[in-house]
């Protein structure tokens, strides 16, 4: 099964700064889709952005952006101009190609200070 | 309703007693996904439903679980005879038929469980 590793339990930023969260995997597929979702406290996951394994191009909306190293099996995320409303839990999640079901890390408690 | 909506948002029952979540998806949404996140095990996918086509519950963590989804929109997760391990947030996803991996998944707020 593929494992996915937040190893940041939490992290703080400033306002207006910029952080970023690191997510590593594992597997030996090469059709795989990655996620970044965020979950405040009312719960509900939110989408923050995907990239697909066959794709170079590292995706961007927005603030958020990531930093995709195929061969290194990193999939970290950069939230530039941090604002207090980015604090919440963010985690990143594998989906196989081939797959459906989500495999999510552990997650990163992001604490925004003004 | 514009996104996925579950209820009860909060349920609290004894030990031993049967509990019935629900889960209503994006209208037009053929697939739906139960997942299950607790302190002790994180995000764990439970089962998944997609149109038609037999479920899989390869997640589902005892026979005690079980789903249903009705006219391929609204799913119910059982829990019988609880056990206080059963204690988690259970999130239901929603998303549009599988399309080379395009799809988003489509969180609810989840239903907060807690069993005494």
């Amino acid at each position: 099964a593929q494992t996915v590793t937040q190893s940041q339990p939490e992290m703080s930023v400033q306002e207006a700064e910029t952080v970023t969260l690191s997510c590593t995997y594992d597997t030996s597929e090469s059709d795989y889709y990655l996620f970044w979702y965020k979950q405040p406290p009312s719960r509900q996951m939110i989408l923050v952005i995907r990239q697909e394994a066959y794709k170079q191009q590292n995706a961007t909306e927005n603030r958020f952006s990531v930093n995709f190293q195929k061969a290194a099996k990193s999939f970290s995320l950069k939230i530039s101009d941090s604002q207090l409303g980015d604090a919440a839990m963010y985690f990143c999640a594998y989906r196989s190609g081939s797959g459906y079901a989500l495999n999510f890390g552990k997650g990163t408690s992001l604490l925004v200070t003004p | 309703g514009a996104g996925v909506s579950q209820s009860p948002s909060n349920k609290v029952t004894e030990k031993g007693k049967d509990v019935e979540l629900r889960c209503d998806p994006i209208s037009g949404h053929t697939a739906l996904y139960w997942y299950r996140q607790s302190l002790g095990q994180g995000l764990e996918f439970l089962i998944y439903f997609q149109g038609n086509s037999a479920p899989d519950k390869s997640g589902l963590p005892s026979d005690r679980f079980s789903a249903e989804r009705t006219g391929g929109s609204v799913s119910t997760l059982t829990i019988q005879r609880t056990q206080q391990e059963d204690s988690a947030v259970y999130l239901c996803a929603s998303s549009p038929e599988l399309a080379g991996g395009q799809e988003t998944q489509y969180f609810g707020p989840g239903t907060r469980l807690l069993v005494l």
